[in-house]
């Protein structure tokens, strides 16, 4: 899992495989958002969840959240290669706080 | 749609140079932050405005960093004297600032070298 003091993660998959990625926060927030980074680039939001919802679906991203014990988690149904990037979560209500991140390299 | 620009792509330095950073947000925002980015750190705040209003300035960054305002459409980030330790991807984001459920939106970031 990832929050901001942790060290950044890695992860590699194979092509077609699932993987889950997960995210505790720890002050009060409505909503966590994900987002990805490619290299070089600026991160770009990919999936944000509300509070008054449990998860939330876009393609092949799912997204949880769970505020009993303040995590979510990022799930990709058949990784493809082009899914290889870093994954961060953000919590906040106006100052977002950004996990370490999670490092995905998914193998042909 | 513009994004947020930021410029320049790549800045290199000599230690105790003063570089400017410049963002321009997205049209209509009114929440800008600045963040600074390492393998190790991850992503750090610098420093966040709210309708130009500096509302944080990031604590242990306050010495030889300074970001300003000065008006709705662009804000620089001053790093005066640099150090190699500065060396790093400087990133930009805005957000419409009315509610959390608007994710700020990022640039694509400065990467600094100092020498």
């Amino acid at each position: 899992s990832q929050w901001g003091e942790e060290n950044l993660q890695a992860l590699s998959i194979q092509e077609g495989e699932d993987v889950t990625m997960n995210c505790s926060y720890k002050t009060y927030t409505t909503v966590v958002h994900w987002y990805r980074q490619d290299s070089g680039r600026g991160p770009a939001l990919i999936i944000l969840i509300r509070s008054n919802e449990r998860e939330k679906r876009s393609g092949r991203l799912r997204a949880t959240l769970d505020t009993s014990s303040q995590s979510s988690s990022l799930s990709i149904t058949a990784a493809q290669c082009e899914d290889t990037a870093v994954y961060f979560c953000a919590s906040g209500n106006y100052k977002y706080v950004f996990g370490a991140g999670t490092r995905l390299k998914v193998i042909a | 749609d513009a994004g947020v620009t930021q410029t320049p792509r790549h800045e290199v330095a000599e230690k105790g140079q003063t570089i400017i950073l410049k963002c321009e947000p997205v049209s209509g925002h009114n929440d800008l932050f600045w963040y600074r980015q390492t393998k190790i750190q991850g992503l750090e705040l610098l420093s966040y405005f709210r309708s130009k209003s500096l509302m944080e300035d990031g604590g242990a960054f306050k010495d030889r960093f300074k970001a300003e305002m000065l008006n709705s459409s662009f804000s620089t980030l001053k790093i005066q004297p640099t150090e190699p330790k500065d060396s790093a991807v400087y990133l930009c984001a805005s957000s419409p600032g009315q509610n959390n459920n608007q994710a700020p939106l990022f640039g694509e970031g400065t990467r600094l070298s100092v020498l």
